[in-house]
């Protein structure tokens, strides 16, 4: 199994440029989500996806959008680029469990820079 | 949504145990503690998660306190590729049910020769 594929690995945009982060996984799970993560910094979740045609708000979703047309698929989309957006994206997988725990599986991650 | 504190670094010497301290007071009765680690700049790597008892499994040990608001991730035998930073995560739960994780700042490890 692949687990959680993110393309591309490394962006480089320009001001206003807008571009789709890439997220694949192959294990069937239905909790998909979208973090960042600044210099020296946790982790802050963007988007997350509860199964195919559901998504919802995280901590911080200003200037991204989600959709999830199919359970192995959650694109991440920057409309207008801008420097604060800058950072290191991570996708992550997760399968809700019959005990009610929810492992998550992270992807390599893709490092966006914009000019 | 539940928030977890944790110190902002520890050392260890290789070879000892490592004991990371987690408080989250605000933590619901059903709620699942979690903890991940994460190695340089790769993806978070989930390494423990436990509800009220303590666990253990191949890579650590969890311990839960009685009233749940705390818990301590131990690394039994410190090595060097165990320096990490290490987030403590309780699942927080919305309103329609669903689950997400909410990342701090987590404790970075440092296991030193």
């Amino acid at each position: 199994n692949a687990g959680v594929t993110q393309t591309p690995k490394f962006r480089i945009l320009k001001i206003g440029q807008s571009m789709t982060l890439q997220c694949t996984q192959d294990m069937n799970h239905n909790y998909m989500y979208w973090y960042r993560q600044d210099p020296g910094m946790g982790l802050k979740l963007i988007y997350y996806s509860v199964g195919a045609g559901i998504t919802d708000k995280g901590e911080v979703p200003n200037g991204y959008n989600v959709s999830r047309s199919t359970t192995e698929d959650f694109p991440l989309r920057l409309e207008l680029a801008a420097p604060s957006q800058t950072s290191v994206y991570f996708c992550a997988s997760g399968r809700q469990g019959a005990s009610g725990a929810n492992v998550l599986t992270f992807g390599a991650g893709s490092r966006l820079t914009v000019l | 949504d539940a928030k977890t504190t944790q110190p902002p670094s520890m050392d260890c010497a290789e070879g000892r145990a490592a004991n990371l301290p987690c408080n989250h007071s605000t933590i619901s009765g059903n709620e699942y503690v979690y903890w991940y680690r994460q190695i340089h700049s790769q993806g978070p790597q989930y390494i423990i998660h436990g509800l009220k008892n303590n666990e253990t499994n191949e890579m650590a040990s969890l311990i839960i306190t009685e009233d749940r608001k705390s818990s301590t991730l131990i690394l039994p035998h410190a090595t060097l590729r165990d320096t990490a930073v290490y987030y403590c995560i309780v699942r927080a739960t919305t309103t329609s049910g669903t689950y997400k994780y909410i990342f701090g700042t987590g404790t970075r490890l440092k296991v030193l020769a």
